[in-house]
């Protein structure tokens, strides 16, 4: 069984650029959440998809979106990066109450 | 809606000593908790859960809490810590989302320093 895997683990973007995260769940679970991690805080829910759509969304502006595919892999995209997207892009997966999370994507925003 | 309180920022302690971090929060409905690990550069490692049941869960590498529907609280603890226990701690609760799944929401986080 893998586990949840994200790519790439660290990128730099400029102020206006358009950036695309990448993540593999877990095997068997049809389930993905995005959460954005600032630096000393707490993981913030983005959104969730299941079996391809929007499942829920957090506080997030409509620049932040998503996608599932039908082998439940996801991707993060975020136009127009702002210096405070900087952040620990987590990828959890799930298939009931416990999530799992992957490593995460280091992204600063210059 | 709900949120989560984590009191202490930061905990220092001596290894082999005890230690307890502290979490609060406030929910109208029932809830599932957790407790979360995050070491250096590295995404969450689920350390318990608390779903129905007994109130003390036990989860991994010693750690154990107690969930106290009263006092709203959800207590991480450990008898004897080790320096590898040095790491981020995030409380979180479990919130159903309109379409069916759950998200979680986090608390700011511990830092647990372990000290020779």
């Amino acid at each position: 069984e893998t586990g949840v895997t994200q790519s790439p683990t660290h990128l730099i973007k400029t102020r206006g650029q358009q950036v695309t995260l990448r993540c593999s769940s877990q095997s068997g679970h049809n389930t993905v959440s995005w959460y954005q991690q600032a630096l000393g805080q707490g993981p913030q829910f983005i959104f969730q998809y299941y079996r391809e759509e929007e499942n829920g969304r957090g506080n997030f502006p409509p620049r932040f979106s998503g996608l599932q595919f039908p082998n439940y892999s996801s991707e993060l995209n975020v136009n127009a990066l702002e210096l405070d997207d900087s952040a620990l892009y987590l990828c959890a997966s799930s298939a009931g109450t416990e999530a799992f999370f992957g490593q995460g994507t280091r992204l600063t925003v210059v | 809606a709900q949120s989560v309180t984590q009191l202490d920022s930061q905990v220092p302690v001596f290894e082999e000593a005890p230690v307890e971090l502290r979490c609060n929060y406030s929910s109208s409905v029932s809830v599932y908790l957790f407790w979360y690990v995050q070491y250096p550069n590295q995404g969450l490692q689920l350390l318990l859960k608390y779903l129905s049941g007994s109130t003390l869960v036990k989860g991994i590498n010693g750690f154990e809490a107690e969930f106290n529907k009263s006092q709203t609280s959800f207590h991480l603890r450990k008898p004897s810590v080790h320096i590898s226990d040095t790491a981020e701690y995030f409380c979180a609760v479990s919130r159903k989302l309109t379409g069916g799944g759950n998200k979680l929401t986090f608390g700011t986080g511990t830092q647990l320093k372990v000290e020779l």
